[in-house]
C-alpha cells in the first residue's frame, strides 16, 4: 500500500507564471484536499475533490484551481502567481470526504520570486 | 480570524514527563477534533482524534481531552520521549454541518529534552 506522494518536492517560479503540481493519493482513497501552508502558519484549506468533482473550497481566489483524475489522482493549478502563493502545498487523501484521519504527503515548496 | 488557536508557540518538556498541548476554538459548529504531529519537510502525520460526543480519547501515550464548554481542548503526552519533538496542529471540522475541511491552528513546537 503506497502514501500519499507529492510532485515536485521542490519548485521555483517566476511572478506571473503558471504552476501545476501534482498528488497521488493513497491506494483506495477515493477523496483528496489540498491546503496551503504559509511560513509559520498551519495549513489552510483550497480545496477537496471527491469522485472528481469540486467537494468544498476555501477563502482562495479563482486563479487557484483542481482536478481530480479517475484514479483518483489530484493537481493543483495556480495561474498568474504572486509573490504570496510562496508557501509549502499540502495534499491529503481520505477513504471519504469527511477528513478524519486524513493522511497528508510531503509537499511541495512552491517559492515564487 | 483565527477560529483555531494554539497560543503556545513552543513548549520544552523533560523526558520522562507529561507535556500538555492546548487548543481553542471560537467556532460552535466544529464537532470533530484531531491532533497531527510534523517534522521538517514532511506532511503532517495523524495522531489523534474526538468527536464533539466524548470529552477523553486515548491511545497509547497520547490522550485529548475536550471540555466544549470551554471550546477547549488539549493533549497530552505521557511520558514525553525524545522522538516527539516536532510541531504539533490542532485541527476541527464541523462535519454535521456538511463542511468537511480542516481548520488547523498554527501549530505549537515541543521539544523534549533528554
Amino acid at each position: 500500500e503506497t502514501g500519499v506522494t507529492q510532485s515536485p518536492t521542490h519548485l521555483i517560479k517566476t511572478r506571473g507564471q503558471q504552476v501545476t503540481l501534482r498528488c497521488s493519493s493513497q491506494s483506495g482513497h477515493n477523496t483528496v484536499s489540498w491546503y496551503q501552508q504559509a511560513l509559520g502558519q498551519g495549513p489552510q484549506f483550497i480545496f477537496q475533490y471527491y469522485r472528481e468533482e469540486e467537494n468544498g473550497r476555501g477563502n482562495f481566489p479563482p486563479r487557484f484551481s483542481g482536478l481530480q483524475f479517475p484514479n483518483y489522482s489530484s493537481e493543483l493549478n495556480v495561474n498568474a502567481l504572486e509573490l504570496d502563493d510562496s508557501a509549502l502545498y499540502l495534499c491529503a487523501s481520505s477513504l471519504v470526504a469527511r477528513n478524519t484521519e486524513a493522511f497528508f504527503g510531503q509537499g511541495t515548496r512552491l517559492t515564487v520570486v | 480570524d483565527q477560529q483555531v488557536k494554539q497560543n503556545s508557540p513552543s513548549l520544552s518538556v523533560q523526558e520522562g514527563r507529561i507535556s500538555i498541548l492546548n487548543c481553542d476554538y471560537t467556532n460552535s459548529m466544529f464537532d470533530y477534533f484531531l491532533w497531527y504531529k510534523k517534522y521538517p519537510a514532511e506532511g503532517p502525520t495523524f495522531l489523534i482524534s474526538i468527536s464533539s460526543i466524548k470529552d477523553k480519547n486515548e491511545d497509547g501515550r497520547f490522550t485529548v481531552f475536550l471540555n466544549k464548554s470551554a471550546k477547549h481542548l488539549s493533549l497530552h503526552i505521557v511520558p514525553s520521549q525524545p522522538g516527539d519533538s516536532a510541531v504539533y496542529f490542532c485541527a476541527a471540522s464541523a462535519i454535521g454541518a456538511g463542511s468537511y475541511q480542516l481548520t488547523f491552528g498554527k501549530g505549537t513546537k515541543l521539544s523534549v529534552i533528554p
